[in-house]
């Protein structure tokens, strides 16, 4: 069946550090991969696209990369804040006759402390 | 603020009822999406419209339908309510490929209807 997994688990790091999160996906074949981030009560807010022939991709303190091999897409924040505290939401986009339909993964928290 | 508005807020009714939830798009945008998000089976994917015309199909219930007017807006009709609609119900716009300044499919996503059904 297809799968979207992030994990299900809280996020728990100290400011400054990095924050790694992890998508992983089965039995699909996206073009495309999105980022996104959500508040409590509040709309996603797209972060980050990452196309399926590229390897990685930069944002201020963001940082994506997509192993299309591996299935995998790991989400990187750097010199991490408290205000980078929230949940955060993997997307596939497959990309098929302008669709546009995306897959949402469970997402992930993520908690920096001060 | 993402530029797409949702109404309303909140909706609180009851089981067997029948409620309408409505959407404006940025200005600009020809895609609308409707996502339902609950805690247990996090934001999932209900129908997209484009330009008027239904573009594709989710996990969307025979008891639910949506349409988009003219002026782009969309409206998503919930009929026959059970406590499970539950939910907060997002809206989000995008433009269509080739159009985009930034990325293929960015979607931007309304503030959302918590519905309550009792």
């Amino acid at each position: 069946s297809q799968k979207i997994e992030q994990n299900s688990e809280a996020l728990n790091i100290q400011e400054g550090k990095t924050a790694t999160l992890t998508c992983n996906y089965t039995n699909y074949s996206p073009a495309y991969l999105q980022w996104y981030r959500q508040d409590p009560g509040r709309g996603p807010v797209f972060l980050l696209l990452i196309r399926e022939n590229e390897k990685e991709k930069r944002k201020e303190r963001l940082k994506v990369t997509f192993d299309t091999t591996l299935k995998q897409s790991l989400f990187h924040i750097t010199a991490s804040q408290p205000a980078d505290s929230a949940t955060y939401l993997c997307a596939l986009d497959l990309g098929s006759s302008n669709t546009g339909k995306l897959i949402f993964g469970q997402g992930t928290t993520l908690q920096v402390k001060p | 603020d993402s530029g797409v508005t949702q109404t309303p807020k909140h909706l609180i009714t009851a089981t067997g009822q029948r409620v309408t939830l409505r959407c404006s798009p940025r200005s600009g945008d020809l895609s609308v999406y409707w996502y339902q998000q609950s805690l247990d089976q996090g934001l999932q994917f209900l129908i997209q419209y484009y330009n008027g015309e239904e573009r594709a199909k989710g996990n969307i219930l025979e008891r639910f339908s949506a349409q988009q007017f003219p002026d782009l807006h969309s409206e998503l009709n919930l009929s026959s309510l059970e406590l499970g609609d539950s939910a907060l119900y997002f809206c989000a716009s995008s433009r269509p490929a080739g159009l985009a300044l930034t990325s293929y499919n960015e979607q931007f996503f309304g503030p959302g209807t918590r519905l309550t059904v009792l």
